[in-house]
């Protein structure tokens, strides 16, 4: 089946500074990624959609400029947290799809942002 | 606003033992109900993909069922394992293709 990968899987960082967290599919090209970010107990929260080669939409409410995504290639997004804050600290994963509009995504095993 | 909600919240189950839990989700601009199985630190795994009013799904011993027309879909774990913990996740999916996730049913089995 399709892979998807994310590093790192855990990070901390200090305030302030700012964690870029990549999302690769291994064995598909990926039209579309997704970001999502999940706190504790709740569901799985849509931040941005991104299209290989245009910027990403990002869901009402998500800084764009807090939270920066490139999908430069096929098979690479990116989504640096910028300036992080404690509050921040959360679980990101990443999803991809590769022909558009079918049912099924592929997640990455997320990763753990601790912002001291 | 739409809304997906998944019950119970968490749920303890002996070994051995079936058990079901619910997702709900709006009954309007359906176009698919996706159930993900998700175990800590790991890749949420697709579990079912269904469309159609009345499909009914099964994968060895987990099956599920759709109603669209009233907006809920069950998941079925038949005699439940320890390896069967995790978290089950629904996401509706509108005619928009926009993806909308449950907070999701975390299952304990107890051996």
């Amino acid at each position: 089946g399709a892979v998807v990968s994310q590093h790192p899987s855990r990070v901390i960082c200090k305030s302030g500074t700012s964690v870029k967290i990549e999302c690769r599919s291994l064995d598909f090209q990926a039209t579309t990624m997704f970001w999502y970010r999940q706190f504790p107990k709740q569901s799985l929260m849509l931040m941005a959609t991104s299209n290989e080669g245009s910027k990403a939409t990002y869901e009402q409410g998500v800084e764009k400029d807090k939270f920066l995504i490139n999908h430069a290639s096929l098979t690479l997004s990116t989504l640096t947290v910028t300036s992080a804050h404690p509050e921040d600290s959360s679980f990101y994963i990443c999803s991809a799809r590769d022909v558009p509009n079918t049912y099924e995504q592929y997640f990455g095993p997320g990763t753990r942002l601790t912002v001291t | 606003i739409l809304n997906v909600e998944q019950s119970p919240q968490s749920l303890h189950v002996q070994e051995g033992d079936s058990t079901n839990f619910t997702c709900s989700f709006p009954s309007s601009n359906f176009y698919a109900l996706h159930w993900y199985r998700w175990e800590t630190a790991k890749s949420p795994e697709a579990l079912f993909v269904m469309t159609l009013n009345g499909d009914e799904k099964k994968k060895g011993r987990i099956s599920a069922t759709l109603n669209t027309k009233e907006g809920y879909s069950y998941l079925y774990i038949k005699g439940s394992q320890p390896e069967d913990s995790a978290t089950y996740l629904c996401a509706f999916k509108d005619s928009n293709y926009q993806l909308i996730w449950g907070a999701g049913t975390k299952l304990i089995i107890k051996p």
